[in-house]
C-alpha cells in the first residue's frame, strides 16, 4: 500500500497571501488529521476530517481551514498567512476516527512565510 | 504546566547503550503513542499502548495508568537511533496531544 502524501512538500509564500495544502491518506483511510510543528510550540493538533465531517478542531484561529472529499484526500487552507504561519504542516491519516487508533503521517509540507 | 511532560529533552549516549525516555502526562487518556520524528521531519508511529508494555525489536514501551507515566527504552542502541522521540497522548476530544519531544543522539 502507498503511504500517505502530501503536496507540495516545499512552499514559500508572502504575508497576506493563502494557501492550499493536500493530503492524500492511504487507500481505505477515512480519517485524516492535520498538525502543525514549530520549533516553539512542538506538534499542535489543528483538526481532524472523518467521512468528510470534522470532527474535531484544534485551537487555531479561523484563518485555518480544511475539507475532506469523497476519496478522504484532504485539504487544509490558511487564508492572510502570518509570519507565525510558518511551519512544518503533517497529516496522518487512520482506518477509524479517534486518538485510540495508530495514525500513519505523511512526509509534510514546510511552510515558509515571508 | 503542560498537559505532557518529556524528559530529558536532550540525549547523547554512546553505541550499545541502554536508553529510557520518560514521558508523563496529566490528562485523561483513551491511549499513548511513541513516535520517532527523524531529521526532515518524517514521523513514524512506533507504538500504541493502553496498558502494560510492548516490544518491538530492540525497542520497548510500558505504561503505568495509575501513576500516568510512561517509558520508552532502546536496548543496545545504534547511531541510526538518532532522532527525535515524541509522546502523545489521546485527548477528551480525540485529539492527540503532543509532548515537546526527546533529541536523541547516539555516538558510535
Amino acid at each position: 500500500k502507498a503511504g500517505v502524501t502530501q503536496t507540495p512538500r516545499y512552499l514559500i509564500k508572502t504575508r497576506g497571501q493563502q494557501v492550499t495544502l493536500s493530503c492524500s491518506p492511504i487507500s481505505g483511510h477515512r480519517s485524516v488529521s492535520w498538525y502543525q510543528q514549530t520549533p516553539g510550540q512542538g506538534l499542535q493538533f489543528l483538526f481532524e476530517y472523518f467521512s468528510e465531517t470534522q470532527r474535531n478542531k484544534g485551537n487555531f484561529p479561523g484563518r485555518f481551514s480544511g475539507r475532506q472529499f469523497s476519496n478522504s484526500r484532504s485539504e487544509m487552507n490558511v487564508s492572510t498567512l502570518e509570519l507565525g504561519d510558518s511551519a512544518l504542516y503533517l497529516c496522518a491519516s487512520s482506518s477509524v476516527t479517534g486518538s485510540y487508533n495508530e495514525q500513519f503521517f505523511g512526509p509534510g509540507t514546510r511552510l515558509t512565510v515571508l | 504546566k503542560n498537559e505532557v511532560e518529556q524528559s530529558p529533552q536532550n540525549l547523547t549516549a554512546q553505541e550499545g547503550e541502554f536508553i529510557t525516555i520518560n514521558c508523563s502526562y496529566s490528562v485523561g487518556i483513551s491511549a499513548l503513542h511513541w513516535l520517532q520524528q527523524h531529521p526532515g521531519g518524517g514521523i513514524v508511529s512506533l507504538f500504541m499502548l493502553s496498558s502494560g508494555k510492548k516490544k518491538h525489536g530492540r525497542l520497548i514501551a510500558t505504561i503505568n495508568i495509575q501513576e500516568k507515566h510512561s517509558s520508552l527504552h532502546i536496548t543496545a542502541s545504534h547511531p541510526r537511533d538518532s532522532a527525535v522521540y515524541i509522546c502523545a497522548v489521546g485527548g477528551s476530544q480525540g485529539n492527540l496531544i503532543f509532548g515537546k519531544g526527546t533529541k536523541l543522539s547516539v555516538k558510535p
